[in-house]
């Protein structure tokens, strides 16, 4: 299996920082067929199920704000949040699926300074 | 828009099974493939398993394999996820989610808590 590994595992920022999340995997997800990183992002509120907002390493989810940023390839890939409003305190995951079974960090917990 | 809405919360006995329900909307029920995945209390996102609705084909985690059997009635829209040999380490919140097609997973069902306790 692809070993997921993200960095920090917590995090604390000021409003209208940035705030910027590792996640490296054990083997390449990048698909030379298609020049696509099976990596994605997560966003996980209390009380909430997990919400999609990067996919393919890069591209914003439908409805994401644009504070928030993917980027990288291969094995290691960063989250980024542009300017940290107070809505965006939450859990953030990353997953590959390049190969199954499909695999996640084991987490990031985003809070305010 | 896409919508999974699963069925309640469960309380099981050790060793017993529980079967679990995601009705879906607003998309192609045979167009995308249906995940399942759970966390329990503190821990990570783990995957169990995929059914293809169209085709019934399944794939399944190792970890998992024996115990888990994913499902679907085509003409209820609804995939099912049964869990067997259930024990203390099987307590957490089940989800079900599709593949847009990009091998993510967006929406996710609300979640479904089961609980194995004595």
């Amino acid at each position: 299996d692809i070993v997921v590994i993200q960095s920090p595992d917590s995090l604390a920022v000021s409003l209208g920082e940035r705030a910027t999340i590792n996640c490296k995997s054990s083997q390449s997800v990048l698909d030379s067929s298609n020049n696509e990183n099976y990596l994605h992002w997560y966003q996980h509120k209390p009380g909430q199920p997990p919400k999609l907002l990067i996919y393919w390493a890069s591209i914003r989810a439908s409805g994401v704000p644009d504070r928030f940023s993917g980027s990288g390839s291969g094995t290691d890939f960063t989250l980024t949040i542009s300017s940290l409003q107070a809505e965006d305190v939450a859990v953030y995951y990353c997953q590959q699926y390049y190969t199954a079974p499909p695999t996640f960090g084991q987490g990031t917990n985003l809070e305010i300074k | 828009q896409v919508q999974l809405v699963q069925s309640g919360a469960e309380e099981k006995k050790p060793g017993a099974s529980v079967k679990l329900s995601c009705k879906t909307s607003g998309y192609d029920f045979t167009a995308r493939y249906i995940h399942w995945l759970r966390q329990a209390p503190g821990q990570g996102l783990e995957w169990l398993g995929w059914i293809n609705p169209g085709s019934g084909d399944t794939k399944y985690s190792q970890k998992f394999q024996g115990r888990v059997t994913v499902t679907r009635d085509t003409s209820m829209r609804t995939a099912y996820m049964e869990l067997t040999g259930l024990t203390s380490d099987d307590t957490a919140f089940y989800h079900c989610s599709t593949d847009p097609g990009s091998r993510s997973f967006d929406p996710w069902g609300q979640g479904t808590l089961v609980t194995v306790s004595s």
